[in-house]
């Protein structure tokens, strides 16, 4: 079945630090990848995605490439702030038959806390 | 456009007793997804609505039901509360844009059973 692997957390960056949180993925089709953020006490918000082989999702500052060969959509970002604690989540999704959206297939999160 | 509301906030019931979450699929939505996110886990997939029907299922018991509604309100019911079914529960509609659907989230009810 299809399943997304992320780097443990919690990571505490300093702010303006880079950031690199890594995804993996398994999956038996050709899925779209998909970051999501949770800020505390909220629901998921969907950050940035991306549908095919080397597609470059990107939403304030923050990117990922769908990188089939590796099977990876790693989560990077130039210059974090303190706004940006909060916990990531990537997912994939593929297609049904019917045309409708599969279910999205989540890894465990990464919790970032970044500091003055 | 109005975004993807779910109701109650939070509730809690004890162990036993049943209980109905409700959500409003964002505008122009026409599939419902509903998520289980225990506490520090991912959310993981209960099941999915397409035009009223049930489109897909998780690996949760038949005691999780739902239903959704011509408007694509929907409904999420759970029997015989169990203290593991104490989660964040979250509900998601999805548009097709650019090849890909997304799915997006409501804030979320929060059930504690005791």
């Amino acid at each position: 079945g299809d399943s997304v692997t992320q780097m443990e957390g919690p990571v505490t960056l300093s702010e303006e630090a880079f950031l690199t949180i890594n995804c993996t993925y398994t999956a038996t089709g050709y899925p779209s990848l998909f970051w999501y953020v949770q800020y505390p006490g909220e629901g998921l918000q969907l950050l940035l995605k991306a549908t095919k082989a080397d597609d470059k999702g990107s939403n304030k500052g923050f990117e990922a490439t769908y990188r089939k060969e590796t099977t990876s959509f790693h989560l990077e970002k130039g210059s974090v702030q303190v706004s940006d604690s909060a916990v990531y989540f990537c997912a994939l999704s593929t297609l049904e038959n019917t045309g409708t959206a599969s279910k999205l297939t989540f890894g465990t999160g990464t919790r970032l806390q970044v500091t003055l | 456009e109005t975004g993807v509301t779910q109701s109650p906030t939070h509730l809690i019931k004890t162990r036993g007793q049943q209980v109905t979450l409700r959500c409003s699929s964002q505008s122009g939505h026409n599939t419902v997804s509903w998520y289980q996110q225990a506490l520090g886990q991912g959310p993981q997939f209960i099941f999915q609505y397409y035009r009223e029907e049930e489109n897909g299922r998780g690996n949760f018991p038949p005691r999780f039901s739902g239903l959704q509604f011509p408007n694509y309100s929907s409904e999420l019911n759970v029997n015989a509360l169990e203290l593991d079914d104490s989660a964040l529960y979250l509900c998601a509609s999805s548009r097709l844009l650019a090849g890909a659907y997304e799915q997006y989230f409501g804030p979320g009810t929060r059930l504690t059973v005791t």
